[in-house]
């Protein structure tokens, strides 16, 4: 069955350090999103792509970065770790045709110390 | 997109009908109400949509009021499985592609 992973699901890291979260759908999907969830702020749009070499900033953008070479992954990337980046990320994909609904993958709980 | 409001939260009984209302006054022709939910820890899923008649799914029920300014989502026979928050989305669709999450209704079914 088509689905969609992250990886890793839990990660420590440390403050300046550069860390890259994983992203992977087999179904073929045009669009890929990342939402970041906190305790207050529900979740919130950090970057997304509608196909290969494209990438948009959402409402969140700043110290997140990703691209987008192939159909199938959307690593994100987050430049110098800060405090303020601990949260739990979603990544998300979508069709373009059909009802355009997105379906998200489990989540991966970062914590920068 | 058309913003939209929820109650915070509700309560239901496990095994009686859950009716999730949802406002959304300045929609527009072209834009469909969605419905997902998130159970905690886990990504959000997509449960139903619908644009102004009314649909049924494996899932859930959506009722559209006939002048589209709100919705209310029926899950007919709630389990505790079912406790989770509930987002109303309205966006269009094949279009914007991205989707704006509110704060969602935040649903306790109870024994």
């Amino acid at each position: 069955d088509a689905e969609i992973t992250q990886s890793p699901r839990h990660k420590i890291t440390e403050t300046g350090r550069q860390v890259t979260l994983a992203c992977h759908q087999t179904w073929n999907h045009n669009n890929m999103f990342w939402y970041r969830q906190d305790l207050g702020h529900g979740l919130r749009l950090i970057h997304y792509s509608y196909g290969v070499q494209d990438t948009n900033k959402g409402e969140v953008s700043d110290g997140y970065s990703v691209s987008r070479s192939n159909t199938e992954d959307l690593p994100l990337t987050l430049e110098s770790a800060a405090s303020s980046q601990t949260s739990v990320y979603f990544c998300a994909s979508s069709d373009r045709t059909g009802p355009d609904t997105q379906y998200f993958g489990p989540g991966t709980r970062l914590t920068v110390l | 997109d058309a913003k939209t409001t929820q109650p915070t939260s509700m309560d239901c009984a496990e095994g009686r009908a859950a009716n999730l209302p949802c406002n959304h006054s300045t929609i527009s022709g072209n834009e469909y109400v969605y419905w997902y939910r998130q159970i905690h820890s886990q990504g959000p899923q997509y449960i139903i949509h619908g644009l102004k008649n009314n649909e049924t799914n494996e899932m859930a029920s959506l009722i559209i009021t006939e002048d589209r300014k709100s919705s209310t989502l029926i899950l007919p026979h709630a389990t505790l499985r079912d406790t989770a928050v509930y987002y109303c989305i309205v966006r269009v669709a094949n279009g914007g592609f991205k989707t704006i999450f509110g704060a969602g209704t935040r649903l306790f079914v109870k024994a």
